[in-house]
């Protein structure tokens, strides 16, 4: 089994670029997240769906940042425009999860990005 | 929401000695604790988790304790390693929710 893929692992871009990033999740989980990383600190959730569905983006700053999750499989992440302080690792992850547990939670490798 | 402390933000041990990090959370509901070692610029791995229901759980040289009244857990690592070295992230889990800590950098001297 694969895990969960993320692409790129690096990506540098000038502030004011657009940026997206893209998961894909373990086969068969429903739940998937993004996260935050910034250095030194723990992972801060951006938004989780449950298949297709948006459940909880509240920490999502949507004046710039978007995402989707067609068909409830693959996910991307999109930054427009994107700012020096949006420089940090972006983790995806994956489950198969219910209202009251969780199953096989994984993260991806991460997208590294630095705004310059 | 539920919060989640983590302690110490650094830990330097001995090679061969234990360490201990520990955690504490807010909310009642979360039922679900799993360990993170994160090792630099690679992904969070879970090392080790446990449930509401169970109070320990041993893997090797990892535990994990957990005391639901008192709201706290901790990871134990026995006869630490450099290998060891990382930084570790506890979380709580609650209604489909990852909570993080700040994570602890541990540094095992050989």
């Amino acid at each position: 089994e694969a895990g969960v893929v993320q692409s790129p692992r690096y990506k540098i871009i000038e502030k004011k670029q657009p940026v997206a990033f893209w998961c894909n999740p373990i086969s068969g989980h429903n739940t998937l997240y993004w996260y935050r990383q910034n250095l030194g600190q723990g992972p801060e959730l951006l938004i989780r769906y449950e298949n297709e569905e948006a459940v909880d983006d509240s920490q999502l700053p949507k004046d710039r940042f978007s995402a989707e999750r067609l068909k409830g499989v693959d996910s991307t992440l999109k930054i427009q425009p994107a700012e020096l302080g949006d420089s940090a690792v972006y983790l995806c992850a994956s489950s198969l999860s219910g209202d009251r547990d969780n199953y096989g939670y994984t993260f991806g490798s991460g997208t590294r990005l630095t705004v310059v | 929401g539920e919060n989640v402390e983590q302690h110490p933000s650094t830990l330097s041990v001995q090679e061969g000695d234990s360490a201990v990090i520990k955690c504490t959370y807010s909310d009642s509901a979360s039922n679900y604790f799993p360990w993170y070692k994160q090792e630099l610029g690679k992904r969070p791995q879970l090392i080790i988790d446990i449930r509401s229901n169970v109070g320990e759980k041993k893997d090797q040289r990892i535990a994990v304790t957990l005391n639901k009244t008192a709201k706290h857990f901790s990871l134990h690592i026995t006869e630490t390693q450099p290998e060891d070295s990382a930084v570790y992230f506890c979380a709580a889990f609650n209604f489909n929710k990852f909570y993080f800590g700040s994570g602890t950098k541990l540094n095992v001297k050989p």
